[in-house]
């Protein structure tokens, strides 16, 4: 089945120490995000992806970096989490049809201790 | 600026009962998603409502759509235990093209009683 993978579900880190949250794709879609969402909250985009275009949200902390290598993979850096950031970060993915669905990946729980 | 109100924001009702979630957004926008979300998962689309007047229907759950009342209502009919979950509405700012972002509501929690 066509789907988005994030790994890992659970991540825990140190305080300031630096940590990779990945996001594969298997639906070909032109459009990947990423939000952060804190318990009890909607969630808040961080950045996005058209293709190789990245769009940065402009209250996005300057902590928080991407990287798109290709269609299928997309990874979220945090370069010094501190204990604001932990959270649930979700990535999705949209294609071009008529009905612009966002496809929610299951979620990285973040940890920061 | 494009605003998504939800109402209410909690909700807690009996199994068998009917109640209704309210979406209101504050500037024209020609497409509404509704989310379901469980504790500690992902979001999961449930419905979405792409012209005026839209109906869509799963299970004990129906969402509609009146643009020129800027709502969205989503309706429940005789809860059950398995539906308790926060439910999302969102709302696409009118512009596609690469920022076709989507404006999120609150979100409603439904605690439903056996």
């Amino acid at each position: 089945d066509a789907m988005v993978i994030q790994n890992p579900r659970y991540q825990v880190t140190q305080f300031g120490k630096p940590v990779t949250l990945s996001c594969s794709q298997t639906l070909n879609h032109n459009v990947m995000y990423w939000y952060q969402q804190k318990s009890s909250q909607a969630p808040k985009l961080l950045f996005h992806y058209y293709d190789k275009d990245f769009n940065n949200e402009a209250d996005t902390p300057d902590n928080f970096q991407s990287r798109r290598p290709n269609t299928s993979f997309c990874f979220l850096d945090i370069r010094s989490p501190g204990l604001g950031d932990a959270a649930m970060y979700l990535c999705a993915t949209r294609g071009l049809s008529s009905y612009n669905e966002q496809f929610f990946g299951p979620g990285t729980r973040l940890t920061v201790l | 600026e494009l605003k998504v109100e939800q109402n209410p924001l909690f909700l807690s009702m009996q199994e068998g009962k009917n109640y209704t979630i309210y979406c209101n957004y504050s500037t024209t926008s020609d497409r509404l998603y509704w989310y379901r979300q469980d504790p500690g998962k992902s979001l999961e689309s449930l419905f979405v409502l792409l012209s005026n007047g839209a109906v869509k229907q799963e299970g004990r759950l129906m969402a509609s759509l009146d643009t020129k009342a800027r709502l969205s209502t989503s309706h429940i009919t005789a809860a059950v235990h398995d539906l308790s979950a926060t439910y999302f509405c969102a709302v696409v700012s009118i512009g596609g093209g690469s920022n076709y972002q989507l404006i999120w509501g609150a979100g409603t929690k439904l605690i439903i009683k056996p």
